[in-house]
């Protein structure tokens, strides 16, 4: 049972403009929510995260917002460059049953081309 | 700073034969640990976690084991291969402790391509 979900496999954004991803879970236990970028061949590295409390956080060219009631979260990376063509993770933790423990969404391939 | 290292960065084995693959970290104490999977065309699937030396939690059933011999120490282990092992399996570890910290991200090592053939 998948209780992140990345519904879109694919996304394509022309250099400059904004990359959106998407990401939605089920468990009301999550608190805290990350996103990751992955190269090929490569382990993932961190990227930037929110917590339930906030609705809102940026760093750079990247913000995320989490929207608690939707238990929705998106990424925006504007402007987009091509070096940010990856596969990006959802990725979240919580109380109770999940502590401790990281759920990841299946990705999301971000092409940016020029 | 902390590191996290893992190896070997590919494999190539038979069905059948056995399987260890090590994850160490360093520069931190009592860090969570896990071992996850990349299958082709998939997510990150986790498949073990541990919070502490000889405490090892499966999420999901499978041909895999894994032990922690000490506290910045993960193995993933296997006695037979199977095909649908074949997969890139990443370690990775975070802060804090059972009681939660505010900070969970995971760092992950470089991975290792296994393949089963």
């Amino acid at each position: 049972d998948q209780q992140v979900k990345q519904n879109s496999p694919s996304l394509s954004v022309q250099e400059g403009r904004i990359s959106i991803l998407n990401c939605d879970y089920t468990n009301s236990m999550f608190d805290y929510f990350l996103w990751y970028k992955k190269y090929p061949a490569e382990g993932p590295t961190f990227l930037i995260s929110i917590s339930s409390i906030k609705d809102k956080n940026e760093d750079g060219r990247f913000t995320v917002f989490l929207n608690k009631s939707a238990k929705h979260l998106s990424l925006h990376i504007v402007p987009s460059q091509p070096g940010d063509s990856a596969v990006y993770f959802c990725a979240a933790s919580g109380r109770g049953s999940t502590l401790g423990r990281l759920y990841f969404g299946r990705g999301t391939q971000l092409t940016v081309w020029p | 700073s902390q590191t996290i290292h893992q190896w070997p960065a590919t494999l190539v084995q038979p069905v059948g034969s056995p399987l260890s693959l090590e994850c160490t970290v360093e520069g931190t104490s009592n860090p969570n640990l896990y071992w996850y999977r990349q299958a082709a065309g998939r997510g990150l699937q986790l498949l073990f976690y541990s919070v502490g030396i000889g405490q090892i939690s499966s999420e999901v059933p499978q041909n895999l084991s894994a032990s922690r011999p000490q506290d910045r120490q993960f193995i993933l282990s296997s006695k037979k291969l199977l095909l649908s092992d074949s997969g890139f399996y990443l370690c990775a570890w975070s802060g804090g402790r059972w009681g939660r910290p505010l900070n969970t991200e995971a760092f992950f090592g470089q991975g290792t391509r296994l393949t089963v053939v």
